[in-house]
């Protein structure tokens, strides 16, 4: 297996533009999780899917974020408009379980000018 | 959603000492604990699970507290390589402290 696969891995923007992060998890695990990771705040949960399914979307900032689910396969960080606090490392991770080791795609390096 | 807290550092030790991290949890339900280490510009990658009898692999031990919500990990004979920022995780919670970064120096 590939392990997590996400794209793109480097993303300059510039403020009010969409930003689109794709993950593919790994197959065969049931859960997939979204991170943010800056030297400020260190590493945030955004939302979790369990077969799909978003399940706590707490951690997700405001409106200008969401992300999907279609299928078991892919997912979608979506940032519109972006703002220059948005500028982070993005990762997708995904696990069997909860309880379980997460695998972490390499991330998306964002920045927003 | 609890909180995980875990001294920054940074730590700098020279090769060959022994180092020990620990990371507190406010969720006293919490059943499952990992550490990850992180490089620089990598993602975080599973070091070791943290069992409640306290576990090792080679160099690395990790431990749990429960009665005073925390786990640890501690590195004998540490080595160049073992420079990284190491975060701890409660898995329950989904939750991972700040991490703590190790720079080891010949």
């Amino acid at each position: 297996d590939a392990g997590v696969i996400q794209s793109p891995r480097h993303e300059v923007t510039e403020m009010g533009q969409e930003v689109t992060l794709r993950c593919k998890p790994i197959s065969g695990h049931d859960y997939l999780f979204w991170y943010r990771q800056t030297m400020m705040r260190g590493l945030e949960l955004l939302i979790y899917f369990n077969n799909n399914v978003p399940i706590d979307d707490s951690g997700m900032p405001e409106d200008r974020f969401s992300a999907k689910m279609p299928n078991a396969s892919f997912s979608t960080l979506k940032i519109q408009p972006s703002e220059p606090r948005d500028s982070a490392v993005y990762f997708c991770a995904s696990s069997f379980a909860t309880y379980n080791e997460q695998f972490f795609g390499p991330g998306t390096r964002l920045t927003v000018l | 959603r609890k909180e995980v807290e875990q001294d920054p550092g940074p730590f700098n030790v020279p090769e060959g000492a022994t180092v020990a991290f620990n990371c507190t949890y406010s969720n006293s339900a919490s059943q499952s604990f990992f550490w990850y280490r992180q490089d620089c510009r990598k993602e975080p990658k599973l070091l070791m699970s943290v069992y409640s009898s306290g576990n090792e692999d080679g160099r690395f031990t990790a431990q749990l507290n429960r009665a005073s919500q925390y786990i640890s990990l501690l590195i004998r004979d540490s080595k160049l390589s073992d420079s990284a920022t190491y975060l701890c995780v409660v898995s329950d919670d989904m939750r991972f402290g700040a991490g703590t970064r190790l720079t080891v120096k010949p």
